[in-house]
């Protein structure tokens, strides 16, 4: 149980280019996901936390309007990076949990985005 | 601001020892703590979860729990080759339970 599926696992485009990537948790409902930066050599960064059917709740320093944000249904959320630059390369990995919020989060494959 | 540590290591032990991981948080109202491994170039998975004080034992892996010390372990038993790898400490954040801090992970190496 408690898989979480992300599309797509690797991107390489140019810059100036809008990608979207997908999560789903396939065996359960998540009303929450949790979307996640990861560069070189360093920890996860939480970019954002998304609430199905509101808006998503950003960290600070995470431009929302450059980073997209919606979870239309309860098993799936999407990140969108638009007008996306070479500083935005990075691993991008999205989380949902199973229950209640002291149970663990389980993360996708992740998405290394590549700009040109 | 929240903090989770971790000594980045790299830490290494002969296969077949035992590995131990510290982890300390600055929040003293957290109260749910986990421990995930991280491959190189992938995802973290989860190994454990701890929420009280003590030990909780999972095949080869132990957790260790002391909130009085805000301070949470991980040992591997008869280390192998394939443990080599980033392991991150994850600590609710208390104030907001929605979120998880992760610690910067410490890398380890299992000699063969």
């Amino acid at each position: 149980g408690a898989v979480v599926s992300q599309h797509p696992s690797r991107v390489i485009c140019k810059s100036g280019t809008s990608v979207k990537i997908e999560c789903r948790s396939l065996d359960f409902q998540a009303t929450t996901m949790f979307w996640y930066r990861q560069f070189p050599k360093q920890s996860l960064m939480l970019m954002a936390t998304s609430n199905e059917g509101s808006k998503a709740t950003y960290e600070q320093g995470v431009e929302k309007d450059k980073f997209l944000i919606n979870h239309a249904s309860l098993t799936l959320s999407t990140l969108t990076v638009t007008s996306a630059h070479p500083e935005d390369s990075s691993f991008y990995i999205c989380s949902a949990r199973v229950g209640g919020d002291n149970q663990p989060q389980h993360f996708g494959d992740g998405t290394r985005l590549s700009i040109l | 601001q929240k903090e989770v540590e971790q000594n980045s290591g790299p830490l290494s032990v002969p296969e077949g020892a035992i590995a131990s991981l510290n982890c300390t948080y600055s929040d003293r109202v957290s109260q749910s703590f986990f421990w995930y491994r991280q491959y190189s170039g992938k995802s973290p998975e989860l190994i454990m979860s701890i929420y009280s004080n003590g030990d909780k034992e999972d095949g080869r892996f132990t957790a260790q729990l002391n909130k009085a010390s805000q301070y949470v372990s991980l040992l591997i038993r008869d280390s192998q080759p394939s443990d080599s790898a980033t392991y991150l400490c994850a600590v609710n954040t208390g104030t907001s339970y929605d979120k998880v801090i992760f610690g910067p992970g410490t890398s380890l190496s299992v000699i063969p």
